[in-house]
C-alpha cells in the first residue's frame, strides 16, 4: 500500500479563521513533507520532518505552523492566512535511507481558498 | 546547486502517436531521478524512477526513461499515447537532506495534449 491521505479534500477560510490540515501515512515512512502548489507550477518544499522532528523549513511565515504527533501523521495549522496562501497544499512521504528507496509518495491534496 | 529543466512547457500529440518529454538535470553527483505525473487538482503520482544501474527504465502505465549521463539527460517516453495520459509531468532530482528525508527538485513542468 503506497497511499497517503489528506483531509480535508477543500477548505475554504476567512484571513481570521484558525484551521488544520491533516496527512496520514501507514507506509512506515521516517519522512514527511509539506508542499504548498499554485496553479500551473511545480510544488514548493513548506517543511520536513524526518523521525518526526522538524529538520527543514523553508522560510515559511509563521502562520503555517507544522506538527508532527507520531511516525503516521503530520498536520500543518493555520492561522491568519493571507488570500495569496490559496493554493493546493501537497503532504508526502519517504521511506527510511536504510533501505535505498529515496522516492516520495504524494496524497491527493487540500484544495485552500482564503476569503 | 541542482537543478531540472524541462524545455517544453506544453506538448499536444495524436492518441496513438508516441511521446517524448524532455528532462535535463544539473548535479554534482550520480543523482536521483523521477518522474511524476499530476492529473488536474490532484497529487502527483510516481511514473518512475532511476538511481543506478539499467539506464533505461520501466514505469507504470507503459512509460519508460532513459538515462543518459553524457547529456545530462532523463527523458521520458511512451510508444502510444492515450487520452488518459492528458496531464502535467514533472520531472524531479531528488538528494539527501538530512537523516531519513529527501528534498526534490522539480522542473517546471510539461502540459500534455492529447487530440482524438
Amino acid at each position: 500500500d503506497t497511499e497517503v491521505t489528506q483531509t480535508p479534500k477543500h477548505l475554504v477560510m476567512g484571513m481570521t479563521n484558525k484551521k488544520s490540515l491533516k496527512c496520514e501515512q501507514h507506509m512506515g515512512h521516517r519522512a514527511m513533507y509539506w508542499y504548498k502548489q499554485k496553479a500551473k507550477k511545480p510544488p514548493e518544499l513548506m517543511f520536513v520532518y524526518s523521525y518526526e522532528k522538524l529538520s527543514i523549513n523553508e522560510s515559511v511565515p509563521s502562520r503555517f505552523s507544522p506538527e508532527c504527533p507520531n511516525s503516521s501523521l503530520l498536520n500543518l495549522h493555520l492561522h491568519a492566512l493571507q488570500p495569496e496562501d490559496s493554493a493546493l497544499y501537497l503532504c508526502a512521504s519517504s521511506q527510511d535511507v536504510g533501505t535505498g528507496a529515496y522516492e516520495q509518495y504524494f496524497g491527493p491534496g487540500t484544495r485552500l481558498t482564503v476569503t | 546547486a541542482q537543478s531540472v529543466t524541462q524545455p517544453d512547457i506544453h506538448i499536444t500529440v495524436s492518441e496513438g502517436a508516441s511521446l517524448e518529454l524532455r528532462c535535463n538535470y544539473s548535479y554534482g553527483a550520480t543523482p536521483y531521478l523521477f518522474w511524476y505525473v499530476q492529473s488536474p487538482g490532484q497529487g502527483l503520482q510516481l511514473l518512475l524512477k532511476y538511481f543506478s544501474g539499467d539506464t533505461l527504465v520501466q514505469g507504470i502505465k507503459g512509460f519508460e526513461a532513459e538515462f543518459k549521463r553524457s547529456q545530462s539527460s532523463f527523458n521520458l517516453r511512451k510508444p502510444s499515447v492515450h487520452w488518459s495520459d492528458a496531464a502535467e509531468y514533472f520531472c524531479a532530482v531528488g538528494r539527501i537532506s538530512s537523516g531519513s528525508a529527501r528534498q526534490l527538485t522539480f522542473g517546471s513542468g510539461t502540459q500534455l495534449t492529447v487530440l482524438p
